[in-house]
């Protein structure tokens, strides 16, 4: 079975922390996205990469870097979390094919910033 | 800009109800459409629509797509509690690799 794991489910932190947050498949796709979802926006994409160590800007990457070291592994990172960053954050691969653009999504880590 | 957008944002029916989810889009380079289903985590695919006119179906749920008329629907017969989520309409829009999502439509089943 396809799986995406994001390494946590719920995380608390404080302003100004530098957060992590780790996104693994197990597909071998070359895509992977990362989303925030908050109610009444819906999810917007913050970065993706198409392949190890490119990375593109989605619609909303203020405040936000990633880093893909390795195919399986993309990770986002919150250089100085702030209050507004309290969201759901989803990871998602895909296998880019040109007539498939189904996404696997992890489960999603639920971001608290105090 | 590419848009998706969903309606209703939230619906709230009983047990046993047949529903119809919306979804319109403005897309450049329309390729296709697709729907997932979100309970308490992950999304998870419903149906991939390409072409007009040619309905999906999958147990209860079906979905069809109206090219002409930039939309498509969802539809659930028989609502069961267990279909209680929110369900996401999306399509990769002129960046080949994006899907553009819509806000979503929350729907509550009571029984």
């Amino acid at each position: 079975d396809v799986k995406v794991t994001q390494s946590s489910r719920y995380l608390v932190k404080r302003t100004g922390e530098k957060v992590f947050l780790e996104c693994v498949q197990d597909m071998d796709h070359e895509n992977m996205f990362w989303y925030r979802q908050d109610p009444g926006l819906g999810l917007r994409l913050i970065y993706f990469s198409y392949d190890v160590k490119m990375k593109e800007k989605g619609d909303i990457p203020e405040g936000y870097s990633v880093s893909r070291e390795k195919k399986e592994r993309f990770s986002l990172i919150l250089e100085s979390a702030s209050t507004n960053q309290t969201s759901m954050y989803l990871c998602a691969s895909s296998q880019w094919s040109g007539t498939n653009e189904k996404l696997f999504f992890g489960s999603g880590t639920q971001l608290s910033v105090l | 800009e590419d848009k998706v957008v969903q309606s209703p944002l939230s619906l709230v029916v009983h047990e046993g109800d047949t529903v119809t989810l919306n979804c319109s889009y403005e897309v450049t380079n329309f390729r296709s459409l697709l729907w997932y289903k979100q309970e308490k985590k992950a999304p998870t695919f419903l149906f991939m629509l390409t072409s007009s006119g040619i309905e999906k179906k999958s147990g209860r749920l079906s979905s069809i797509l109206d090219k002409k008329e930039l939309f498509s629907i969802l539809n659930i017969t028989a609502t069961q509690t267990g279909d209680s989520a929110i369900y996401l309409c999306a399509s990769p829009g002129a960046g080949s690799y994006q899907l553009t999502f819509g806000k979503g439509t929350k729907l509550s089943v009571i029984p």
